[in-house]
């Protein structure tokens, strides 16, 4: 089964620019999706087909896509954007949906 | 407004059963396919099944497979997942999630229902 790695916590001060991995076999070949789930609340989504903002995502939300890593990267960092964020691909190989562990940004 | 509500969740025993619903509105639940997605506490999303729009493509988690059951009436706009030989690694909140697009993403969630399966 395909399986998504996720580092576990990232760390950023306010205003820094915080990078989080999501590294998969060739995932640079499929569509990376990323939810921003803060405590208590259901996930959001933020980031889909790699690099795509849902309305009404800042811009600060980016995302990119290449080889075996996809990157979702948080622009000028504020500490509303603490939130656990989980990557996400459709593994059609073998119809399942894919997630993977989950980052906890931490804002310092 | 696209809104998605679960309920059906609670306390159950080790074997026993239990069915969550997700009543969809704000958009036309006839033309998209639908997930469940699952959170056992203190830990991450876990993918547990989905149902294309006419009920014609299932598929399910091997952690599910064989358990679980998910269905729909679009008559009355809702989803269903019914859980039977509940396991107490079951527990968890449950959110249904309409999905979107050839690529699968998950657009619109619930708020979740949880689900605790303990003696």
């Amino acid at each position: 089964s395909y399986v998504l790695t996720q580092p576990p916590s990232v760390s950023v001060a306010p205003g820094q620019t915080a990078r989080i991995t999501c590294g998969g076999n060739n995932i640079g070949s499929k569509s990376v999706h990323w939810y921003q789930q803060k405590p208590g609340q259901a996930p959001v989504l933020v980031v889909y087909d790699d690099s795509d903002r849902p309305s009404g995502i800042p811009e600060r939300f980016s995302g990119s896509n290449s080889g075996n890593t996809a990157t979702l990267t948080i622009s000028r960092v504020e500490a509303g954007d603490e939130a656990d964020y989980y990557c996400q691909v459709w593994d059609s190989s073998s119809d399942r949906g894919v997630f993977g562990g989950g980052t906890k940004l931490t804002v310092l | 407004e696209v809104q998605l509500v679960e309920s059906g969740g609670g306390l159950v025993k080790p074997g026993g059963s239990l069915r969550l619903s997700c009543a969809a509105s704000g958009f036309t639940f006839s033309s998209y396919s639908m997930n469940w997605v699952r959170q056992a506490p203190g830990k991450g999303l876990e993918w547990v099944s989905s149902i294309s729009s006419s009920s014609s493509y299932i598929y399910y988690a091997d952690s599910v497979k064989g358990r679980f059951t998910i269905s729909r009436d679009n008559a009355k706009n809702s989803l269903y997942l019914q859980m039977n030989s509940l396991r107490a690694e079951d527990t968890a909140v449950y959110y249904c999630a309409r999905e979107r697009g050839a690529a699968r993403l998950f657009d619109y969630w619930g708020q979740g229902t949880l689900v605790t399966v303990s003696s």
